[in-house]
Protein backbone atom coordinates (compact mmCIF):
# COMPACT_ATOMS: atom_id res chain seq x y z
CA UNK A 1 0.00 0.00 0.00
CA UNK A 2 0.70 3.72 0.22
CA UNK A 3 3.81 4.50 2.42
CA UNK A 4 5.28 7.77 3.63
CA UNK A 5 8.92 7.68 4.16
CA UNK A 6 9.68 10.13 7.25
CA UNK A 7 13.28 11.02 8.31
CA UNK A 8 14.94 11.28 10.67
CA UNK A 9 13.12 8.98 13.11
CA UNK A 10 14.34 10.65 16.08
CA UNK A 11 16.41 13.90 17.02
CA UNK A 12 18.16 15.23 20.34
CA UNK A 13 18.27 18.92 20.19
CA UNK A 14 19.34 21.74 22.14
CA UNK A 15 17.23 23.99 23.15
CA UNK A 16 17.30 26.82 20.91
CA UNK A 17 18.53 25.03 17.91
CA UNK A 18 15.92 24.77 14.36
CA UNK A 19 14.92 21.22 13.57
CA UNK A 20 14.12 20.04 10.05
CA UNK A 21 12.40 16.63 9.26
CA UNK A 22 11.28 15.55 5.93
CA UNK A 23 8.77 13.21 4.28
CA UNK A 24 8.97 11.44 0.60
CA UNK A 25 6.00 9.19 -0.79
CA UNK A 26 7.01 7.41 -4.04
CA UNK A 27 3.45 8.28 -5.39
CA UNK A 28 2.58 11.97 -5.76
CA UNK A 29 0.07 13.60 -3.49
CA UNK A 30 -2.57 16.30 -3.71
CA UNK A 31 -1.90 17.52 -0.14
CA UNK A 32 0.65 17.70 2.38
CA UNK A 33 -0.42 17.65 6.40
CA UNK A 34 1.72 17.63 9.53
CA UNK A 35 1.25 16.47 12.90
CA UNK A 36 2.09 16.84 16.48
CA UNK A 37 1.41 13.91 18.93
CA UNK A 38 1.87 14.60 22.26
CA UNK A 39 2.19 11.43 24.79
CA UNK A 40 -1.40 10.08 25.53
CA UNK A 41 -2.90 12.33 23.26
CA UNK A 42 -4.17 12.59 20.00
CA UNK A 43 -2.41 14.17 17.15
CA UNK A 44 -3.22 17.01 16.32
CA UNK A 45 -2.88 19.20 12.81
CA UNK A 46 0.22 21.66 12.46
CA UNK A 47 0.32 22.99 9.11
CA UNK A 48 -1.86 21.53 6.01
CA UNK A 49 -0.63 22.38 2.32
CA UNK A 50 -2.66 21.61 -0.65
CA UNK A 51 -0.19 23.32 -3.48
CA UNK A 52 2.81 22.14 -5.02
CA UNK A 53 5.89 24.25 -3.93
CA UNK A 54 3.90 25.62 -1.52
CA UNK A 55 5.00 27.29 1.61
CA UNK A 56 3.33 27.58 4.73
CA UNK A 57 4.59 29.65 8.14
CA UNK A 58 2.77 28.41 11.57
CA UNK A 59 4.51 30.20 14.04
CA UNK A 60 8.11 29.40 14.75
CA UNK A 61 6.98 25.95 12.15
CA UNK A 62 7.31 26.16 8.40
CA UNK A 63 6.60 23.56 5.89
CA UNK A 64 6.90 23.19 2.38
CA UNK A 65 4.84 21.28 -0.33
CA UNK A 66 7.57 20.02 -2.91
CA UNK A 67 7.04 20.63 -6.65
CA UNK A 68 7.43 17.01 -7.73
CA UNK A 69 4.24 16.60 -4.77
CA UNK A 70 6.39 13.67 -3.53
CA UNK A 71 7.99 15.54 -0.75
CA UNK A 72 7.62 17.57 2.08
CA UNK A 73 9.75 19.27 4.89
CA UNK A 74 8.62 20.42 8.01
CA UNK A 75 10.87 23.40 9.48
CA UNK A 76 11.06 24.43 13.59
CA UNK A 77 13.05 27.41 14.50
CA UNK A 78 14.57 28.25 17.85
CA UNK A 79 13.00 24.95 19.56
CA UNK A 80 11.21 24.97 22.67
CA UNK A 81 10.43 22.27 25.30
CA UNK A 82 6.98 21.82 24.12
CA UNK A 83 8.38 21.39 20.87
CA UNK A 84 9.03 17.95 22.50
CA UNK A 85 6.64 15.25 20.92
CA UNK A 86 6.15 12.82 17.86
CA UNK A 87 5.91 14.92 14.50
CA UNK A 88 3.58 12.85 11.61
CA UNK A 89 3.78 13.60 8.22
CA UNK A 90 0.56 12.71 6.67
CA UNK A 91 -1.57 12.80 3.50
CA UNK A 92 -4.61 11.08 0.94
CA UNK A 93 -3.05 9.05 -1.51
CA UNK A 94 -6.40 9.36 -3.04
CA UNK A 95 -8.63 12.03 -3.27
CA UNK A 96 -12.41 10.61 -4.38
CA UNK A 97 -15.06 13.11 -2.75
CA UNK A 98 -15.89 11.39 0.57
CA UNK A 99 -13.00 8.88 0.71
CA UNK A 100 -10.30 10.70 1.97
CA UNK A 101 -7.82 7.98 4.17
CA UNK A 102 -4.76 9.47 5.51
CA UNK A 103 -1.67 7.36 5.42
CA UNK A 104 0.21 8.56 7.89
CA UNK A 105 4.76 8.80 7.97
CA UNK A 106 6.39 6.25 11.11
CA UNK A 107 7.20 9.69 12.94
CA UNK A 108 10.02 11.95 13.87
CA UNK A 109 10.38 11.88 17.61
CA UNK A 110 11.70 15.09 18.93
CA UNK A 111 13.48 15.27 22.14
CA UNK A 112 14.72 18.50 23.21
CA UNK A 113 17.67 18.74 26.44
CA UNK A 114 17.23 22.31 28.06
CA UNK B 1 -9.69 21.00 22.50
CA UNK B 2 -10.67 19.31 18.60
CA UNK B 3 -14.15 18.83 18.96
CA UNK B 4 -14.19 15.02 18.62
CA UNK B 5 -15.02 12.80 22.06
CA UNK B 6 -13.64 9.59 22.38
CA UNK B 7 -15.18 7.05 24.73
CA UNK B 8 -13.87 5.71 26.89
CA UNK B 9 -10.68 7.01 27.63
CA UNK B 10 -9.14 3.64 29.06
CA UNK B 11 -10.37 0.35 29.28
CA UNK B 12 -8.67 -3.14 30.28
CA UNK B 13 -10.55 -6.32 29.67
CA UNK B 14 -9.57 -9.68 29.03
CA UNK B 15 -8.99 -11.79 25.85
CA UNK B 16 -11.37 -13.36 24.19
CA UNK B 17 -13.34 -10.45 24.81
CA UNK B 18 -15.92 -8.15 23.05
CA UNK B 19 -15.63 -4.25 23.24
CA UNK B 20 -16.97 -1.08 21.71
CA UNK B 21 -15.73 2.07 21.67
CA UNK B 22 -17.63 5.43 20.83
CA UNK B 23 -16.82 8.77 18.91
CA UNK B 24 -18.73 12.03 18.28
CA UNK B 25 -17.00 13.66 15.37
CA UNK B 26 -16.78 17.55 15.45
CA UNK B 27 -19.99 19.23 14.88
CA UNK B 28 -20.82 19.42 11.12
CA UNK B 29 -18.22 16.58 10.31
CA UNK B 30 -19.68 14.05 7.96
CA UNK B 31 -16.77 11.80 7.85
CA UNK B 32 -15.60 9.71 10.68
CA UNK B 33 -11.97 7.51 10.91
CA UNK B 34 -10.78 5.20 13.19
CA UNK B 35 -6.96 4.77 13.25
CA UNK B 36 -4.81 2.18 15.75
CA UNK B 37 -1.70 3.18 17.10
CA UNK B 38 0.35 0.53 19.10
CA UNK B 39 3.09 1.39 21.06
CA UNK B 40 5.71 3.46 19.91
CA UNK B 41 3.98 2.56 16.34
CA UNK B 42 2.87 5.21 13.55
CA UNK B 43 -1.17 5.39 13.09
CA UNK B 44 -2.60 2.80 11.04
CA UNK B 45 -6.11 3.59 8.97
CA UNK B 46 -8.06 0.91 9.84
CA UNK B 47 -11.74 2.16 8.58
CA UNK B 48 -13.82 5.18 7.52
CA UNK B 49 -17.29 6.25 6.98
CA UNK B 50 -19.15 9.30 5.26
CA UNK B 51 -22.71 10.16 5.73
CA UNK B 52 -23.67 6.66 7.65
CA UNK B 53 -21.88 4.43 4.53
CA UNK B 54 -18.79 2.75 4.89
CA UNK B 55 -16.00 4.73 2.14
CA UNK B 56 -12.21 3.25 2.87
CA UNK B 57 -11.28 0.37 4.57
CA UNK B 58 -7.92 -0.31 5.52
CA UNK B 59 -5.85 -2.80 7.48
CA UNK B 60 -8.55 -4.02 9.82
CA UNK B 61 -9.34 -7.60 11.21
CA UNK B 62 -12.24 -9.38 10.55
CA UNK B 63 -12.69 -9.60 14.38
CA UNK B 64 -13.40 -5.54 14.30
CA UNK B 65 -16.18 -3.57 12.76
CA UNK B 66 -17.69 -0.21 12.58
CA UNK B 67 -20.76 1.70 11.92
CA UNK B 68 -21.92 5.09 12.29
CA UNK B 69 -25.11 6.03 13.13
CA UNK B 70 -27.50 8.86 11.69
CA UNK B 71 -26.64 11.26 13.99
CA UNK B 72 -22.69 10.92 12.87
CA UNK B 73 -21.46 9.43 15.84
CA UNK B 74 -19.20 6.14 15.29
CA UNK B 75 -18.43 3.24 17.15
CA UNK B 76 -15.75 0.83 16.94
CA UNK B 77 -16.49 -3.37 17.98
CA UNK B 78 -13.59 -5.30 18.64
CA UNK B 79 -14.40 -8.82 19.62
CA UNK B 80 -12.60 -12.25 20.37
CA UNK B 81 -9.84 -9.83 21.75
CA UNK B 82 -6.39 -10.68 21.35
CA UNK B 83 -3.00 -9.32 23.56
CA UNK B 84 -2.17 -8.19 20.12
CA UNK B 85 -5.01 -6.18 20.20
CA UNK B 86 -3.91 -3.87 22.74
CA UNK B 87 -3.34 -0.33 21.36
CA UNK B 88 -4.58 3.14 21.24
CA UNK B 89 -7.64 3.77 19.25
CA UNK B 90 -7.89 6.69 17.34
CA UNK B 91 -11.14 8.61 15.97
CA UNK B 92 -10.99 11.23 13.78
CA UNK B 93 -13.34 13.21 11.63
CA UNK B 94 -13.39 15.93 9.15
CA UNK B 95 -15.42 18.08 6.58
CA UNK B 96 -13.81 16.21 3.38
CA UNK B 97 -11.01 19.21 3.02
CA UNK B 98 -8.59 16.49 3.51
CA UNK B 99 -7.60 17.95 7.09
CA UNK B 100 -8.53 15.38 10.02
CA UNK B 101 -8.97 16.08 13.70
CA UNK B 102 -8.51 13.46 16.49
CA UNK B 103 -9.76 12.61 19.28
CA UNK B 104 -7.95 11.87 22.16
CA UNK B 105 -7.99 8.55 22.15
CA UNK B 106 -9.76 5.26 23.58
CA UNK B 107 -6.44 3.22 25.25
CA UNK B 108 -7.41 -0.29 25.36
CA UNK B 109 -5.42 -3.23 27.00
CA UNK B 110 -5.64 -6.63 26.41
CA UNK B 111 -4.81 -8.92 29.39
Amino acid sequence: GQQLNQSPQSMFIQEGEDVSMNCTSSSIFNTWLWYKQDPGEGPVLLIALYKAGELTSNGRLTAQFGITRKDSFLNISASIPSDVGIYFCAGPPRQIQGAQKLVFGQGTRLTINP
Amino acid sequence: DSGVTQTPKHLITATGQRVTLRCSPRSGDLSVYWYQQSLDQGLQFLIQYYNGEERAKGNILERFSAQQFPDLHSELNLSSLELGDSALYFCASSQNTGELFFGEGSRLTVL
